[in-house]
C-alpha cells in the first residue's frame, strides 16, 4: 500500500495550458517536498514545504501545504515543453527518519 | 565532484550472481540514503545512513540487499544471488539535513 498516491498518474498538454498536480495521503507529515526527475537522471529538489496551509511559489510552479498535512498540491501556470518529466511528491513522518514518495505524475507538455 | 556520483551507470547480470552498487556523496553531507525505483514508479526507501549512528534498514525488501558506509564518505550497496525482480534503477542520495536530498543519477541494474 502506496503511503502518498498522486493524480493524476499521467498528463499530456499542450503548451500554454495550466495543470494542478495532486499528493493524498491519509498520514500526517512533518514536511513535504516536490521533485522533478527527468530520464536517466535523478530527482531534483523543487520545494520543501512545512507548515500546514503553506503556500510557495517557484516562478510559474504553486506548491500548497493542506491545512492538515495530509496532502499537498502542484500547480502550473502556462506549461512549457521544459517542464516535461515526472513530479514526485515525497513526505517526512514526526517518526523515523524516512521519506515516503509518492507513486509519481509524468508530465509531458507538448509544443 | 560537485554532486552525487553513483557507479556504474549500467550493469547487466545474470540471475543468481552478486552485484556491488557504489555511491559517492557530497562531501560534507552526513547523510545518506538508497532508494529503489522500478519503470516509471516512485522511489521506495530502502536503507538510510547518519554520520556514525546504526543506520535504518526498514526498507530494505529481503537478506540478500545490504549496505555499508564508511564514515561520511562512500557507501555499497549490495545484491546477493540476484533476481529478476531486482532489475530496478537504484538511486543514491546524500543531505545535511533532512529535507534537502541530492541524488545521483542512479544504476540501472538489468537482471537477466
Amino acid at each position: 500500500t502506496q503511503l502518498l498516491e498522486q493524480s493524476p498518474q499521467f498528463l499530456s498538454i499542450q503548451e500554454g495550458e495550466n495543470l494542478t498536480v495532486y499528493c493524498n495521503s491519509s498520514s500526517v507529515f512533518s514536511s513535504l517536498q516536490w521533485y522533478r526527475q527527468e530520464p536517466g537522471e535523478g530527482p531534483v529538489l523543487l520545494v520543501t514545504v512545512v507548515t500546514g496551509g503553506e503556500v510557495k511559489k517557484l516562478k510559474r510552479l504553486t506548491f500548497q501545504f493542506g491545512d492538515a498535512r495530509k496532502d499537498s498540491s502542484l500547480h502550473i501556470t502556462a506549461a512549457q515543453p521544459g517542464d516535461t518529466g515526472l513530479y514526485l511528491c515525497a513526505g517526512e513522518r514526526y517518526t523515523g527518519n524516512q521519506f515516503y514518495f509518492g507513486t509519481g505524475t509524468s508530465l509531458t507538455v507538448i509544443p | 565532484g560537485a554532486g552525487v556520483s553513483q557507479s556504474p551507470s549500467n550493469k547487466v547480470t545474470e540471475k543468481g550472481k552478486d552485484v556491488e552498487l557504489r555511491c559517492d556523496p557530497i562531501s560534507g553531507h552526513t547523510a545518506l540514503y538508497w532508494y529503489r525505483q522500478r519503470l516509471g514508479q516512485g522511489l521506495e526507501f530502502l536503507i538510510y545512513f547518519q554520520g556514525n549512528s546504526a543506520p535504518d534498514k526498514s526498507g530494505l525488501p529481503s537478506d540478500r540487499f545490504s549496505a555499508e558506509r564508511t564514515g561520511e564518505s562512500v557507501s555499497t550497496l549490495t545484491i546477493q544471488r540476484t533476481q529478476q525482480e531486482d532489475s530496478a534503477v537504484y538511486l543514491c542520495a546524500s543531505s545535511v539535513r533532512w529535507s534537502e536530498q541530492y541524488f545521483g543519477p542512479g544504476t540501472r541494474l538489468t537482471v537477466t
